[in-house]
């Protein structure tokens, strides 16, 4: 069974472009849930999609949106980069929306806003 | 606001020690999970415990989830170089959103 994969594996991007970060689930997963690492911290939850819906959403302001498909890969989209976006976004999928069962988890993308 | 704090923040001992890592919170989760993570690559789930009290023992490494479900520990046995990495101690909520309460993480080096 394929892992959680996610695309591109870095990126460089300038102050004030958009972004959009791809997923694919771990097969048979239909939960993907979405996370920022900065440097030298632990992940913060950006938010949850499950079923196509959007299913809890942490304290990130309006301009991280996303996506869920029919085929439960997850886009993550950041308009108006600022230079505080840089970070490893990680994506993680599950068999259920519940925290508690414990995620799978892709290599990340890292983002660099300059 | 939930937290987890985690100590120490970096660890830095000898191929052959043992080594116990903590996880605190004043709040309570209904579960709390451990997590390894290498440069480059995303946090591997090691184990998850549900039940206050819970002890759970994978090889040399044993997890220890608090009575009153606040805290946890891991503690590893004659730590080797190949445990060296980025132990990260997550919290679930008793609310079906997903959502994490991570650490921020410990990183253990083991020398040979």
């Amino acid at each position: 069974e394929t892992g959680v994969t996610q695309s591109p594996t870095h990126l460089i991007k300038t102050r004030g472009q958009q972004v959009t970060l791809r997923c694919s689930s771990q097969s048979g997963h239909n939960t993907v849930s979405w996370y920022q690492q900065a440097l030298g911290q632990g992940p913060q939850f950006i938010f949850q999609y499950y079923r196509e819906e959007e299913n809890g959403r942490g304290n990130f302001p309006p301009r991280f949106s996303g996506l869920q498909f029919p085929n439960y890969s997850s886009e993550l989209n950041v308009n108006a980069l600022e230079l505080d976006d840089s970070a490893l976004y990680l994506c993680a999928s599950s068999l259920k929306p519940d925290s508690n069962y414990g995620y799978t988890f892709g290599s990340g993308t890292r983002l660099t806003v300059v | 606001t939930q937290l987890l704090e985690q100590s120490p923040q970096f660890l830095s001992i000898q191929e052959g020690e043992n080594l116990t890592v903590y996880c605190n919170s004043s709040s309570v989760f209904s579960s709390l999970q451990w997590y390894r993570q290498e440069p480059g690559e995303g946090p591997v789930l090691l184990v998850t415990v549900v039940t206050g009290g819970e002890v759970k023992k994978l090889k040399r490494l044993t997890f220890q989830f608090g009575d009153a479900r606040k805290d946890s520990s891991l503690h590893i046995t004659a730590a080797q170089p190949g445990d060296t990495g980025l132990y990260l101690c997550a919290g679930g909520g008793s609310s079906n959103t997903g959502k994490l309460i991570f650490g921020q993480g410990t990183t253990l080096q083991v020398k040979p």
